[in-house]
C-alpha cells in the first residue's frame, strides 16, 4: 500500500521567507501525488498535482513542488511566504491505477511577520 | 462552477437526535465522498459514491447513513451519535473513479458537536 510521511509537524517561518514542506512517499507501483491546504475553518484547496512528465510542478499562490522518484519525495517550496499563507498543509498520494487519497499527517505552517 | 457547497455550516445536535448534512456539486462530477476530519488531523475517507451507488464503506458505524439522492446531491443522515463523533465533516467530489489522476475537490466541510 502507498504511504505518504511529512517530515515535520509543525514550520514556523518569517514574512517573505522562504520555505520548504518536505514529503516523502512508500509505494511498489506508480503514484499520484497531491498538495492541499487547508485555511481555518475551511475546507482543502488543491495547490499542485503530479501525474507525469515534468517533475517541477507549478501551483497556484506561487507555490511549487519537485518530484523526485530516487528519493521517493515530493517537497513544496515557497520562495516568499506571505502571512496569508498560514493554514495546515497535506501532502496525498494516490495509486495512478485507483482513485483513494492516503493523506500524510499535515503539516502546519505559520507566518509571522 | 468548480465548487462543493455544504450545508448547514455547523450543527449542535443530542445524541437523541437526528440530523442530515448536505453536500451539493453541479461539475457534473460521477464521484463523491465523505470525510470526517477530527483537529489536527488528516481528513478520514467514510464513504464513497459512484455514479449514484455506494462504492466504498470505510467500516462506519451504522449510526452514519449516507444517500445519494441524484448526480449532484450527497446527504449523512445521522442518529443517535456521540460525542466523540463531533469533528468537521468534509464532502468532496471527483469526475470518476475509474481513471486516477484526477484530484477531488473539496466542500467548506460542517462542523458538528454532539452534545
Amino acid at each position: 500500500a502507498q504511504s505518504v510521511t511529512q517530515l515535520d509537524s509543525q514550520v514556523p517561518v518569517f514574512e517573505e521567507a522562504p520555505v520548504e514542506l518536505r514529503c516523502n512517499y512508500s509505494s511498489s507501483v506508480s503514484v499520484y501525488l497531491f498538495w492541499y491546504v487547508q485555511y481555518p475553518n475551511q475546507g482543502l484547496q488543491l495547490l499542485l498535482k503530479y501525474l507525469s512528465g515534468s517533475t517541477l510542478v507549478k501551483g497556484i499562490n506561487g507555490f511549487e513542488a519537485e518530484f523526485n522518484k530516487s528519493q521517493t519525495s515530493f517537497h513544496l517550496r515557497k520562495p516568499s511566504v506571505h502571512i496569508s499563507d498560514t493554514a495546515e498543509y497535506f501532502c496525498a498520494v494516490s495509486k495512478a491505477s485507483g482513485y483513494a487519497l492516503n493523506f500524510g499527517k499535515g503539516t502546519s505552517l505559520l507566518v509571522t511577520p | 462552477d468548480t465548487e462543493v457547497t455544504q450545508t448547514p455550516k455547523h450543527l449542535v445536535m443530542g445524541m437523541t437526535n437526528k440530523k442530515s448534512l448536505k453536500c451539493e456539486q453541479h461539475m457534473g462530477h460521477r464521484a463523491m465522498y465523505w470525510y470526517k476530519q477530527k483537529a489536527k488531523k488528516p481528513p478520514e475517507l467514510m464513504f464513497v459514491y459512484s455514479y449514484e451507488k455506494l462504492s466504498i464503506n470505510e467500516s462506519v458505524p451504522s449510526r452514519f447513513s449516507p444517500e445519494c439522492p441524484n448526480s449532484s446531491l450527497l446527504n449523512l443522515h445521522l442518529h443517535a451519535l456521540q460525542p466523540e463523533d463531533s469533528a468537521l465533516y468534509l464532502c468532496a467530489s471527483s469526475p470518476s473513479l475509474t481513471r486516477a489522476g484526477y484530484e477531488q475537490y473539496f466542500g467548506p466541510g460542517t462542523r458538528l458537536t454532539v452534545t
